[in-house]
């Protein structure tokens, strides 16, 4: 199995509701990443988790909560979002974190926030 | 401030010529940089990488070409085909990060 998975693909949510995006690898890396992607901009770096451990938060607003239960499952909890949260998610995976590891992504799951 | 820019935001080849994808960086301490391919509703699929050991890699018809000192990379695709048609992101490894170009937008037609 080569590839990350996530669900659902796409999301309505309203600025009240909670809400989680699932990300799921088995290809045996420690390292999973959560990037956030506007239209006609590069993917943006949100989280890094490395042994199931949070590595790296790039200064995410709180409403964005992070999860990795355990090697192969990332989740992000979404909470109280505003709609210029809305974008591409996108989860990806390497061997390793840190310099020389591909990471490979998923598909995203597409966010709206009403 | 863009640390990796891609300056070509489209390019148009014709089917079976060369399309030379080019990307700058501006933090000399990137040693490791990546190249991306990604079609609309996906995700970015991993291409090709090269470390700054080296100036050139190759894989099939993609190789990647690093100049250190100008701190510019390409990635050339020979032949082209229509199915490489898709927006291309050059990266750049920094610790746990990767920093994403803009991406430039191929089009190779028949």
């Amino acid at each position: 199995d080569t590839e990350v998975t996530q669900t659902p693909k796409h999301l309505v949510m309203g600025m009240t509701n909670k809400k989680s995006l699932k990300c799921e690898q088995h290809m045996g890396h420690r390292a999973m990443y959560w990037y956030k992607q506007k239209a006609k901009k590069p993917p943006e770096l949100m989280f890094v988790y490395s042994y199931e451990k949070l590595s790296i938060n790039e200064s995410v607003p709180s409403r964005f909560s992070p999860e990795c239960p355990n090697s192969s499952l990332l989740n992000l909890h979404l909470h109280a979002l505003q709609p210029e949260d809305s974008a591409l998610y996108l989860c990806a995976s390497s061997q390793l974190a840190g310099p020389y590891n591909e990471q490979f992504f998923g598909p995203g799951t597409r966010l709206t926030v009403l | 401030d863009q640390q990796v820019k891609q300056n070509s935001p489209s390019l148009s080849v014709q089917e079976g010529r060369i399309s030379i994808l080019n990307c700058d960086y501006t933090n000399s301490m990137f040693d490791y940089f990546l190249w991306y391919k990604k079609y609309p509703a996906e995700g970015p699929t991993f291409l090709i990488s090269i470390s700054s050991i080296k100036d050139k890699n190759e894989d099939g018809r993609f190789t990647v070409f690093l100049n250190k000192s100008a701190k510019h990379l390409s990635l050339h695709i020979v032949p082209s085909q229509p199915g490489d048609s898709a927006v291309y992101f050059c990266a750049a490894s920094d610790t746990d990060k990767l920093i994403f170009g803009t991406g430039t937008r191929l089009q190779v037609f028949p």
